[in-house]
């Protein structure tokens, strides 16, 4: 069936150094490609999202880049802040699905002051 | 803002118990969805439901069932609880209709534990 591979599945940075997760996904019929923060104790929360007709698309310090031939997708953050710190997941909307979306498994970001 | 509660933030239960988890969104979304999350497998898609009395499987909807009679309220049901269901069970809703993909608001999770 579709899936959403993730990597790494723990990064540690230092406080102002960047932060890559790249995420690959199986279904072509994929469009939306959203990613969610999830701090302690909290339910994942949208941080930002791309669709097929885009490329890249940045939010201050946080950018998403999509290969849609090679199926692959990006979240980078510059500027890392420890506030950063949490789990970030990849998702991919499942072609003919409505608003049905695969996630990653995920990835702790860690960021050292 | 829109706001997804979960009635439960922990519960423990015991194995073979018939088990209940409320959801409630309150920004009219047609879409709802139930999930499960454990350490290393991410999140994982147990039914969804595009309106009011309709339900679709996801990918693990073995051992459960679901409920929706009102369009903001969303139950997910442990027929018969077992330890291996314990975990994080997180709902969500997104806004449905002529917009295929949108955003989905997650609530805070319940922390089921089966003893």
């Amino acid at each position: 069936g579709e899936n959403v591979e993730q990597h790494p599945s723990t990064l540690s940075v230092q406080e102002g150094d960047s932060a890559v997760i790249k995420c690959t996904y199986s279904d072509s019929a994929s469009n939306y490609f959203p990613w969610y923060k999830q701090e302690l104790g909290k339910g994942p929360q949208l941080i930002i999202d791309i669709r097929s007709n885009v490329g890249e698309k940045k939010d201050q310090r946080i950018a998403v880049t999509l290969n849609k031939t090679a199926k692959h997708f990006s979240l980078h953050i510059t500027e890392t802040q420890p506030e950063d710190s949490a789990v970030y997941f990849c998702a991919a909307g499942r072609g003919g699905s409505q608003g049905n979306l695969i996630f990653g498994k995920g990835t702790k970001l860690s960021v050292k002051p | 803002d829109v706001k997804v509660t979960q009635s439960s933030r922990y519960l423990v239960k015991r194995t073979g118990e018939k088990v209940f988890l409320e959801c409630v969104q309150d920004m009219d979304h047609e879409n709802m969805f139930w999930y499960r999350q454990d350490p290393g497998l991410g999140l994982r898609l147990i039914y969804f439901s595009y309106d009011v009395k309709m339900k679709e499987k996801g990918d693990i909807p073995e051992g459960y069932s679901v409920s929706r009679e009102k369009k903001e309220r969303f139950s997910l049901i442990l027929e018969s609880a077992s330890t291996n269901q314990t975990s994080m069970y997180l709902c969500a809703s997104s806004f449905g209709g002529a917009s295929r993909d949108t955003e989905a608001f997650f609530g805070q999770g319940t922390r089921l534990t089966v003893v």
